[in-house]
């Protein structure tokens, strides 16, 4: 099974960019590389995704390494209510069942 | 639009009850999915629908059962409640796009079996 690999912890300051890493060493050449986020008693809300090439949207950005096996999710200017669990998660499609595996995540902590 | 969602909030159920966790999405996606998640660990897949008709299972199905006759609607049976069951359930949905797909949930229903 193709797994990912987060620190379980991260802090940042609040206005300040923060870099979120992923490990996936074992990637296949058609797993996407997707982010969610949960903030507490809520369900997890989709982030950002991408399979090689960097990627940018309202919410972040995803910048993803030349041989895959490892990515990285920033975020520009981190606000208060981005304190969440952030989860780093290959999507592995095999002919019609596409599956989301979570890890545990990294817990964000926005210090004001 | 509702997006997804999920009745009841919360339940208790006694062990050996059963109950079912209703899911219901009015994005006229296919792909709806089941996942619990225990204290402290990721979401785990229990079964899945590419379609309506259509089911299969995923990492954890094992004490529940899933039907889908409507797109809209994708409930989770528990026959025979035991505490191990007891978690948090959530209900997502997705369109089926060769690009990746973006799942979204709802708001949970948290099950305590005792």
């Amino acid at each position: 099974d193709a797994k990912t690999t987060q620190p379980n912890s991260m802090e940042s300051n609040e206005e300040e960019p923060v870099h979120l890493p992923c490990n996936h060493s074992t990637i296949s050449g058609t797993d996407y590389i997707h982010w969610y986020r949960q903030l507490p008693s809520q369900g997890p809300e989709y982030v950002i995704h991408g399979l090689t090439s960097n990627v940018n949207n309202r919410m972040a950005s995803l910048a993803i390494a030349e041989d895959r096996k490892s990515s990285t999710l920033i975020l520009h200017r981190a606000t208060l209510r981005d304190a969440a669990v952030y989860y780093c998660i290959l999507l592995i499609s095999s002919g019609s069942a596409r599956q989301l595996t979570f890890g545990s995540g990294t817990q964000l902590t926005v210090l004001p | 639009n509702a997006g997804v969602t999920q009745t009841p909030k919360f339940r208790i159920l006694k062990i050996g009850q059963s109950m079912t966790l209703q899911c219901a999405q009015d994005m006229n996606h296919n792909y709806m999915y089941w996942y619990r998640q225990d204290p402290g660990m990721g979401l785990k897949l229990i079964y899945y629908s590419v379609g309506a008709g259509i089911t299969d299972k995923g990492e954890v199905p094992n004490g529940y059962n899933v039907s889908r006759s409507t797109t809209e609607d994708f409930p989770l049976r528990l026959e025979l409640a035991a505490p191990s069951q007891t978690s948090v359930y959530f209900c997502a949905s997705s369109y089926s796009t060769r690009r990746g797909d973006e799942q979204y949930f709802g708001p949970g229903t948290r099950l305590t079996v005792t």
